[in-house]
Order: structure tokens, then sequence, then C-alpha cells
């Protein structure tokens, strides 16, 4: 069974540029996540997809980050404009329902100089 | 207070040793428990879950204490191919039933 699959794995911008991540899940996962995880910490949760619906994205910077679900399927996070401290792994996670099992892809590593 | 704390180490320990990890959470309304490991450079997996009732899967125990709010990992017989992050996470079941993840406890088993 495929995994979680994410890309781009590695992506170096300069400060205020943009950038976009894309996942697409385990099939037929209903809940998707994207987490934040800054090296020496562990994951914070940015935002949760139920379906094709938002759950809860309260730790999103959402004067810069963005992210949708738009068929229940695929997401995609962007940041615009990036900031130095958004340097970090940015991991996606699915799982069958929001008390199930995380299953990560290997995430995108963002360097922001 | 930080909704999930872990103490960073990292621990150092000769293979063949137990080792033990804790793992303190700040809301009383938690229901669910996980360890999850983290090799360097990896994406985080699934140890286990922690149950109330504790639970054993080979050389790893899990143990949940509701009171005094905090969850524990015992590692026996350490193997090399322990070395790792391990980071506790528990589900706040609000209406989004959020993960939240600890900082993670680093171990390093020599040989």
């Amino acid at each position: 069974e495929a995994g979680v699959a994410q890309s781009p794995r590695y992506k170096i911008i300069e400060k205020r540029q943009s950038v976009a991540f894309w996942c697409n899940p385990i099939s037929g996962h209903a809940t998707l996540y994207w987490y934040q995880q800054i090296l020496g910490q562990g994951p914070k949760l940015l935002i949760q997809f139920q379906n094709n619906g938002v759950v809860d994205d309260s730790q999103l910077p959402k004067d810069r980050f963005s992210a949708e679900r738009l068929k229940g399927v695929d997401s995609t996070l962007k940041i615009q404009p990036a900031k130095l401290e958004d340097s970090a792994v940015y991991l996606c996670a699915s799982s069958l329902d929001p008390t199930g099992e995380l299953f990560f892809g290997e995430g995108s590593r963002l360097t922001v100089l | 207070r930080k909704e999930v704390e872990q103490d960073p180490g990292p621990f150092n320990v000769p293979e063949g040793a137990t080792v033990a990890f804790n793992c303190t959470y700040s809301n009383s309304a938690s229901q669910s428990f996980f360890w999850y490991r983290q090799d360097c450079r990896k994406e985080p997996k699934l140890l286990m879950s922690v149950y109330s009732s504790g639970n054993e899967d080979g050389r790893f125990t899990a143990q949940l204490n509701r009171a005094s709010q905090y969850i524990s990992l015992l590692i026996r017989d350490s193997k090399l191919s322990d070395s790792a992050t391990y980071l506790c996470v528990v589900n706040k079941e609000d209406s989004s039933y959020k993960l939240i993840f600890g900082s993670g406890t680093r171990l390093l088993v020599r040989p």
C-alpha cells in the first residue's frame, strides 16, 4: 500500500519569496494534517482537515500560511511571504479518522535564507 | 505550562540497559495517549498506544497515570537500533481530536 506522498523533499528560498508543498494522503484516509517541525522540537500542528473541511487551524499563521484540500484528497500548503523562522520540515500526515494512527510522509524540508 | 512536556535527554545508555522516559500532560480531559518514534531525519512512526491498564509490546512497556497526568515508556534490554527520539503524543479530544506532540526524548544506545 502506498504511503503518504509529499513534494518537494527539499526547497531553498529567500525570505519574502513564496513556496508551496503538496501532499497526497493514503487512499481512503479522511483526516489530513500539516505539521511544522523545527529542528530539536516536536511536530506542531498547523492545520487539520476532515475530508475537505478544516477542523482546526488555530496555530496556522494565517497572514502568511494557507492550506487547502479541495476535493478531500490531496492538499497543498502555501507560505507567502516566507520568513527566516519558517525554516523547518513540513510534515503531512493522514489517518482513517481523527482518532486513528497517524501515518506521516517523509516531509518537505524548507530553508529560508 | 506546555501541554505536553518531556525530558529532552539525551539518555546515553549501554546495550542491554533498561531505560525509562516520562511525559507529563496538562489537560486532564485528554483521553488518548501514544508514543511515536522518530529516527534522525525521518518521519515519526507509531511505536505504541498507551492504555489505562498499561500495555506491553516485546521489550517496550507503556503506562498511564491519570491521577498524576503522566505517561511512561520503559525499554528493556536496549539495542543499538533503539537509538532514536521518542515523542509523547496526547490526543485532546475536544471537537477537533487534536494530537499534541511533545518535543521528544533522545535515546542513544552505545555498544
